[in-house]
Parts: C-alpha cells; sequence; structure tokens
C-alpha cells in the first residue's frame, strides 16, 4: 500500500511569494490533515479536511489555505510569505474514525529568503 | 482542553539499555494517544497506538507503552536501545471532539551512545 505522498521536498521562496504543496492520502483515507513543524515551535495543527470541506483550521492567520479535491488529493497554499513560515509542512491521512492513526508523509521543507 | 508534556527534551542511553520516555497527558475525556518517531529529514512513523482497549500497547521495533489512567501517563520503553533508536520521538493526543486533530508533546530527542 503506497504511503502519504507529498510535493515538492523543498521549496525556496522569497518574502511576498505565494507556495503550494501538495499531498496525495493513503488510498481510501478521506481525512486529510496539515501540521507545521517549525523549528522551536514544535508541531502545530494547521487544517483539516474531510470529504472535500475544511473541518478545522488552527492558530494560523487566513493567509493560509487549501483545499480538498474530489479523489481526496490536498492542497495547501500560504500567501504573502514570510520569513518566521519556514518550517517543515507535515500532511497527515486518516482511516474512517478518529480512533484511527494517522499517517505522515515526509514532508514539504518551505524556506523563505 | 487536552495538552501532552514530555519530560526531557533531550535522553541519552547506551547501547543495550533500557529506553524510557516520559508522557503525560491532560484530558477530560477518555484519550486516545500516539507515539510517533522521526527520523532526520522524514516524516512522522506511528510507533504505536492506545484507543481503549489494553492498557499495554506493543508497538514497532521492540517499543512498548503502558496507559496509567491514574498517573495520566503513556510512557515509551523498550528493554534494549539500539543504535537504529536514535532520533526524535513525540507523544500525541487526539482532539477527537474537534475532528481528530493530533496534539503533540513538544518532543524528546533520544541518543544511543555506543
Amino acid at each position: 500500500e503506497a504511503g502519504v505522498t507529498q510535493s515538492p521536498t523543498h521549496l525556496i521562496k522569497t518574502r511576498g511569494q505565494q507556495a503550494t504543496l501538495r499531498c496525495s492520502p493513503i488510498s481510501g483515507h478521506t481525512s486529510v490533515y496539515w501540521y507545521q513543524q517549525a523549528l522551536g515551535l514544535g508541531l502545530q495543527f494547521l487544517l483539516w479536511y474531510d470529504e472535500g470541506e475544511e473541518r478545522n483550521r488552527g492558530n494560523f492567520p487566513p493567509r493560509f489555505s487549501g483545499r480538498q479535491f474530489p479523489n481526496y488529493s490536498s492542497e495547501l497554499n500560504v500567501n504573502a510569505l514570510e520569513l518566521e513560515d519556514s518550517a517543515l509542512y507535515l500532511c497527515a491521512s486518516r482511516g474512517l474514525g478518529t480512533d484511527q492513526p494517522q499517517h505522515f508523509g515526509d514532508g514539504t521543507r518551505l524556506s523563505i529568503l | 482542553a487536552q495538552s501532552v508534556t514530555q519530560l526531557g527534551s533531550h535522553v541519552s542511553v547506551s547501547e543495550g539499555a533500557l529506553v524510557l520516555l516520559r508522557c503525560n497527558y491532560s484530558s477530560s475525556v477518555p484519550p486516545y494517544l500516539f507515539w510517533y518517531v522521526q527520523y532526520p529529514n522524514q516524516g512522522l512513523q506511528l510507533l504505536l497506538k492506545y484507543t481503549s482497549a489494553a492498557t499495554l500497547v506493543k508497538g514497532i521495533n521492540g517499543f512498548e507503552a503502558e496507559f496509567k489512567k491514574s498517573e495520566t501517563s503513556f510512557h515509551l520503553t523498550k528493554p534494549s536501545a539500539h543504535m537504529s533508536d536514535a532520533a526524535e520521538y513525540f507523544c500525541a493526543v487526539t482532539d477527537y471532539q474537534r475532528g481528530g486533530k493530533l496534539i503533540f508533546g513538544q518532543g524528546t530527542e533520544l541518543s544511543v551512545k555506543p
């Protein structure tokens, strides 16, 4: 079974630009979560998508947004990039039921110059 | 609100020694708890989960954890450390009242000395 895949592996942008990160969940998983892992800040929940809808978001500004496509893949968009957006962005997918574990991809390393 | 606290940001053990990584949780409802491991430049890999079944949970790579409600703890152990266990370990609780997002502890970096 293929795991969660994320692309690109690395992304380098400058301040003010926009970034798009992509995630393909495990086949059969409909829930996709996004997390930010920034140096010194730990792992923070960003967004949750399920059945094509945004269901919950963490304490991040509106310039962090995304969507989920009919095939359950997901996209995270970050607008007006700031230096502090530099982080590893992790995507996870989960099967049916909140007692099911989340399975993570290897992440996208976003660097803002 | 739910939270997780991992005691010790860095733990160092000798190869062959016992590994003990501490995790305490706070939850107003019965928790679902997880341990994940992160190797350099990789994502998180699930080690084990507790979802209200047996309190002693066995995971991959020889790790296990015991859920102790009276102590609000979910410590991770391995009887004998291997060099390949060196990584960062995260304890997490599911906020299932808000769709199952994970709330993570701060992480513990495990070093294994030869």
